[in-house]
């Protein structure tokens, strides 16, 4: 089955920028999206379509996907973007979604 | 707004089974595949199954093993994953999600899942 790595967790002072990537075997042919979950919460769509945003998702929030890579940037971080990460595709030579391992950003 | 609520979870002995529901308001439930995604305490989204609008396509991840099953009632508005000969593993919060063409879309709150003895 399909299998997607990220990295556990990304440090960042606020107001730089977050970059977080998500790792599977020709992951640029496929599209990508990206979930957002803070503590206790369902996650929220924050990117699909490898770099489409959500209306009510700040430009901020931004995507690209190539080769064996997608990435998942966050400018001018704040407090508020501290939550677990999940890029997600859906694999259709097994008709199942998949999730990756999820990255932890942490505002330091 | 989308909306989605789920029911049905609680404490389940392992063995036993759970039959959990999901309820869409301010959209045509009917219009949309919709899936269960699940959550175990601590860990990171796992994905359970999908069934299309008409129930025409039901798909499950390989783990289940066919102990769940996936149905849908479009004139009640409704979609239901019946969980069978459960596993501490079970243990976690279930997500109905809406499925907007390979995006999971709107996601319910959840609902907790416990098997123990």
């Amino acid at each position: 089955s399909y299998v997607m790595t990220q990295p556990p967790s990304v440090s960042v002072a606020p107001g730089q920028t977050a970059r977080m990537t998500c790792v599977g075997n020709n992951i640029g042919s496929k599209s990508v999206n990206w979930f957002q979950q803070k503590p206790g919460q369902a996650p929220v769509l924050v990117v699909h379509d490898d770099s489409d945003r959500p209306s009510g998702i700040p430009e901020r929030f931004s995507g690209s996907n190539s080769g064996n890579t997608a990435t998942l940037t966050i400018t001018r971080v704040e407090a508020g973007d501290e939550a677990d990460y999940y890029c997600q595709v859906w694999d259709s030579t097994s008709d199942h979604y998949v999730f990756g391992t999820g990255t932890k950003v942490a505002v330091v | 707004e989308a909306q989605l609520v789920e029911s049905g979870g609680g404490l389940v002995k392992p063995g036993g089974s759970l039959r959990l529901s999901c309820a869409g308001s301010q959209f045509n439930l009917s219009d949309y595949s919709i899936n269960w995604v699940r959550q175990a305490p601590g860990k990171g989204l796992d994905w359970v199954s999908s069934i299309s609008s008409s129930s025409n396509f039901i798909y499950y991840a390989d783990s289940l093993r066919g102990r769940f099953t996936t149905s849908r009632d479009n004139a009640k508005n409704s979609v239901f994953l019946q969980m069978n000969s459960l596993r501490a593993e079970d243990t976690g919060v279930y997500y109905c999600v809406r499925d907007g063409r390979t995006i999971l879309e709107y996601w319910g709150q959840g609902t907790l899942v416990t098997v123990s003895s």
